[in-house]
């Protein structure tokens, strides 16, 4: 069992809808990241938040939100997709220190038509 | 720059065979290192990790060990088991100290262990 839980697994969507990524978790985790991973390849990093600020975008298009309501919730809105797009998002979290590992959530995967 | 280079795979193996996955990191600063595994349809989970220089980590049988000299973190298992086919990512911290530590990834490697 995973202790960061992202919603929904799946996702499917046309390239004119807006869906959101959820993910929570209530380890008291203060960092949040979300991640881009496509099939055989390593999760790529999007955002960093780090007490429910932005402290990190990957150079990620504005089609891509992200939101952090609290210090346990993370969402990422998306909107105006392409079929590119389509990929495992995951999120992680972890406690502050570069010595900390991140605990990761099982992922939404998405597919743009 | 930072980065990670681990052995492209995929790695086949019959159960109770000797595992190494071989793994470098560039040595910027003093990064802590990861081993984490993704099963099939799952996310990433955290396999073992070492801080500093000489450190041991180990969990489930692995073990990987800090090397500063040779800027490695090699995995190992004494005997792998049908169960541990999985992708493993090595990864390194990016920054040092107390600040917030982004990971960068090796690209995997695809274990498959047959009975």
């Amino acid at each position: 069992d995973t202790e960061v839980t992202q919603t929904p697994k799946h996702l499917v969507m046309g390239m004119t809808n807006k869906k959101s990524l959820k993910c929570e978790q209530h380890m008291g985790h203060r960092a949040m990241y979300w991640y881009k991973q496509k099939a055989k390849k390593p999760p790529e990093l999007m955002f960093v938040y780090s007490y429910e600020k932005l402290s990190i975008n990957e150079s990620v298009p504005s089609r891509f939100s992200p939101e952090c309501p609290n210090s346990s919730l993370l969402n990422l809105h998306l909107h105006a997709l392409q079929p590119e797009d389509s990929a495992l998002y995951l999120c992680a979290s972890s406690q502050q220190g570069s010595d900390q590992p991140q605990h990761f959530g099982d992922g939404t995967r998405l597919s743009i038509l | 720059g930072n980065s990670v280079t681990q052995m492209e795979g995929p790695v086949t193996l019959s159960e109770e065979a000797f595992l190494t996955i071989n793994c470098t990191y560039t040595a910027t600063g003093y990064p802590s290192l990861f081993w984490y595994v993704q099963y099939p349809g799952e996310g990433l989970q955290l396999l073992l990790k070492a801080t500093k220089a000489d450190d041991k980590g180990s969990n489930k049988g692995f073990e990987a060990t800090y090397r500063k000299e040779t800027t490695s973190f090699h995995l190992e298992k004494g005997s792998v088991q049908v169960s541990d086919s999985a992708v493993y990512f090595c990864a390194r911290s990016m920054n040092y100290g107390g600040s917030q530590g982004n990971l960068i990834f090796g690209k995997g490697t695809k274990l498959s262990v047959k009975p």
